[in-house]
């Protein structure tokens, strides 16, 4: 079964408006939850993490997401997209030593 | 520190032909791992090592082997290459298992002919 699952697969957005990449997960247990982003050609960096607690968790390059227990989401948002956002953004769940992706969203970002 | 490095970068195979995908790291990480990435699917976890001398299979292990005798190194092993195993391997690693930030190298372009 799917543990993660990203509905879109390309977004387009215009610089400086908002953003939202969607992540729904199915897993019992409250998982550990993770954003990744990955530019073209390079390996992927680690955006931010979830484990447990305040359920808005900040990232860095001015990224935060949102953990929704009833939702089974874990969105990631950022109030202003600047151009060096553009990248393939990838939602993470750890399940017993595997960090298992979902399919990613391709950002595009237009002037 | 280099991190993680991965080489060859770039590699053509003829179908049947084996070769192993070198993995090495220098931040003394207990945990390692690869996983290919092709377009539209992702990133799948082949295989994953928890430290020196124990490793154990991920969502897609078929084809591929792997040992991990050292802390530092994790080689990847196709014993005989085919078609579907052209893509692009990530190896990674992580001080602190699943649950720390995996760290991957820069990726190996595997195409199979």
């Amino acid at each position: 079964a799917q543990s993660v699952t990203q509905p879109d697969i390309h977004i387009t957005v215009s610089e400086g408006a908002s953003l939202e990449l969607r992540c729904n997960y199915s897993y019992g247990a409250t998982p550990y939850l993770f954003w990744y982003v990955q530019s073209p050609g390079q390996g992927l960096q680690l955006l931010l993490k979830y484990f447990s607690g305040d359920t808005l968790v900040q990232g860095i390059k001015g990224f935060e997401a949102e953990f929704k227990r009833s939702q089974s989401s874990f969105n990631l948002r950022k109030p202003s997209v600047h151009w060096s956002d553009a990248a393939e953004y990838f939602c993470a769940v750890a399940r017993t030593n595997k960090l298992i992706f979902g399919t990613g969203t391709l950002l595009a970002v237009q002037p | 520190n280099a991190g993680v490095t991965q080489t060859p970068k770039f590699q053509v195979l003829k179908t049947g032909q084996s070769m192993t995908l070198q993995c090495a790291q220098d931040m003394n990480h207990e945990y390692m791992s690869w996983y290919r990435q092709d377009p539209g699917m992702g990133l799948r976890l082949i295989h994953y090592s928890v430290g020196a001398g124990i490793t154990d299979q991920g969502e897609v292990p078929n084809g591929y082997n792997v040992s991990r005798s050292t802390t530092e190194d994790f080689p990847l092993r196709l014993l005989s290459a085919a078609p579907s195993q052209t893509s692009v391997y990530f190896c990674a690693s992580s001080y602190s298992g699943v649950s720390g930030e995996l760290f991957f190298g820069e990726g190996s372009r595997l195409t199979v002919l």
